[in-house]
């Protein structure tokens, strides 16, 4: 079954810092993969996806995401955080032809002044 | 073009009863996807709806059910609500030709089962 795991629960960086966001995956083929953010009580905005070639993807509000298939991850990535970032995000994974995204348990990001 | 819209905003019931939830996919949609995100976890697939039919379900009981609609509109019936019902439940659509390649999620509601 595809499982996804996102290690950090929370995170705390300072305001202007970099950040990254691991997400590994565990799937037998490749399968396309999604970031999600959540805003308190809100719903997912989708942040940016992989489907296939260029593994490193661009999305949103500033953030990117490479795949790397040699170890299964999708880590999401931006140079320098904004204190609007402070969110939770959602890795996700669906597999071609299938009807379900699988989530990751989330990060919690916080961001200091 | 509107977004996906989910009606009501929050509610609350109490153990035993039953809720019914609604979902406006996005225009262009003809596919509804329902899902269950308990606090502190990501979302969990519940079931997918298309051509008014049910179309692939996660692990939930059959006292979660849904509807779809000729105008692809769906509605989530929970039956004999447990506290652990408690949770907001996200609906999102996409095109069935696209897969899941563009799925748009609506604002959810928040179920508060007392």
């Amino acid at each position: 079954a595809q499982s996804v795991t996102q290690p950090d629960i929370h995170i705390t960086v300072s305001e202007g810092a970099s950040l990254e966001l691991r997400c590994n995956y565990s799937y037998g083929a490749t399968p396309y993969l999604f970031w999600y953010v959540q805003s308190p009580g809100q719903g997912l905005q989708l942040l940016l996806k992989y489907f296939s070639g260029d593994t490193l993807v661009q999305g949103i509000k500033g953030f990117e995401a490479e795949f790397k298939r040699s170890q299964s991850s999708f880590n999401l990535r931006k140079p320098s955080v904004h204190w609007s970032d402070a969110a939770e995000y959602f890795c996700a994974v669906v597999k071609e032809g299938a009807q379900k995204l699988v989530f990751g348990q989330g990060t919690r990001l916080t961001i200091n002044p | 073009e509107t977004g996906v819209t989910q009606s009501p905003t929050h509610l609350i019931k109490t153990r035993g009863q039953q809720v019914t939830l609604r979902c406006s996919s996005q225009s262009g949609h003809n596919t509804v996807s329902w899902y269950q995100q308990a606090l502190g976890q990501g979302p969990q697939f519940i079931f997918q709806y298309y051509r008014e039919e049910e179309n692939g379900r996660g692990n939930f009981p059959p006292r979660f059910s849904g509807l779809q609609f000729p105008n692809y509109s769906s509605e989530l019936n929970v039956n004999a609500l447990e506290l652990d019902d408690s949770a907001l439940y996200l609906c999102a659509s996409s095109h069935r030709g696209g897969g899941l390649r563009e799925q748009f999620f609506g604002p959810g509601t928040r179920l508060t089962v007392l």
